[in-house]
């Protein structure tokens, strides 16, 4: 089946350190985005990508790192520079970039501070 | 730039009430683009409706009719004889090609049996 998948579904981070969320599709999207939800809020843009090798700053970027080596993949890296890092994170793809298309995401990945 | 609002924090109805879902967005743009989301308890946003600028036709899935009335830039979502399975948070959002999605905040539905 087609899709996108997180992982993973639960995640702890301690003081000063780096975590990294995963992001996987085999949908052939050419774009994918990474967007934040906090508690009784909508989603903000962390960082998206059109293309591979290619990508660029959301909304809130700070603290977070990505790459895109592959089409498939579009690791989400949160740094200890993030200081309030626990939120909801969601991966989206769409087929191409550009207005109108539309996102598809993935089931979340639920990060926590210990 | 770009907002959309959904001023309904969150909606209780009872099972085979009708209800409707108020989103309001603000853009100078011409051509732009807005979706509705449902986000159930497990946290996947699943796709509901996508409509464009220049199409002002009321759209109507099942038990599911959207109403976009570009005069009051309004793209309000019906839910006809409600049910249980329907409680989930719903999100409006726009898109104007600039970057990606501008949601709103969400409403929370809750259905109750």
């Amino acid at each position: 089946d087609g899709g996108i998948t997180q992982s993973p579904k639960y995640l702890f981070r301690k003081e000063g350190q780096n975590v990294t969320l995963s992001c996987e599709q085999n949908l052939n999207h050419d774009a994918m985005y990474w967007y934040r939800q906090d508690p009784g809020q909508g989603l903000r843009l962390i960082y998206y990508s059109q293309i591979v090798n290619d990508f660029q700053k959301g909304d809130i970027a700070e603290g977070y790192s990505v790459s895109r080596e592959k089409k498939e993949s579009f690791p989400l890296t949160v740094t200890s520079a993030q200081k309030n890092p626990t939120a909801f994170y969601l991966c989206a793809s769409s087929n191409r970039p550009g207005i109108g298309e539309t996102q598809y995401f993935g089931p979340g990945t639920r990060l926590l501070v210990l | 730039a770009q907002k959309v609002t959904q001023a309904q924090t969150e909606i209780s109805v009872v099972e085979k009430e009708d209800v409707t879902l108020d989103c309001v967005y603000e853009t100078r743009d011409t051509t732009y683009y807005l979706f509705w989301y449902k986000q159930p308890p497990s946290g996947e946003l699943v796709f509901l409706i996508r409509r464009n600028s220049f199409d002002e036709q009321n759209e109507i899935s099942g038990r599911y009719s959207w109403n976009f009335q570009k005069s009051t830039s309004s793209f309000n979502f019906t839910i006809t004889a409600s049910q249980v399975v329907d409680s989930a948070v719903y999100f409006c959002a726009s898109d104007t090609g600039r970057r990606a999605l501008t949601f709103g905040s969400g409403t929370r539905l809750q259905v109750q049996p």
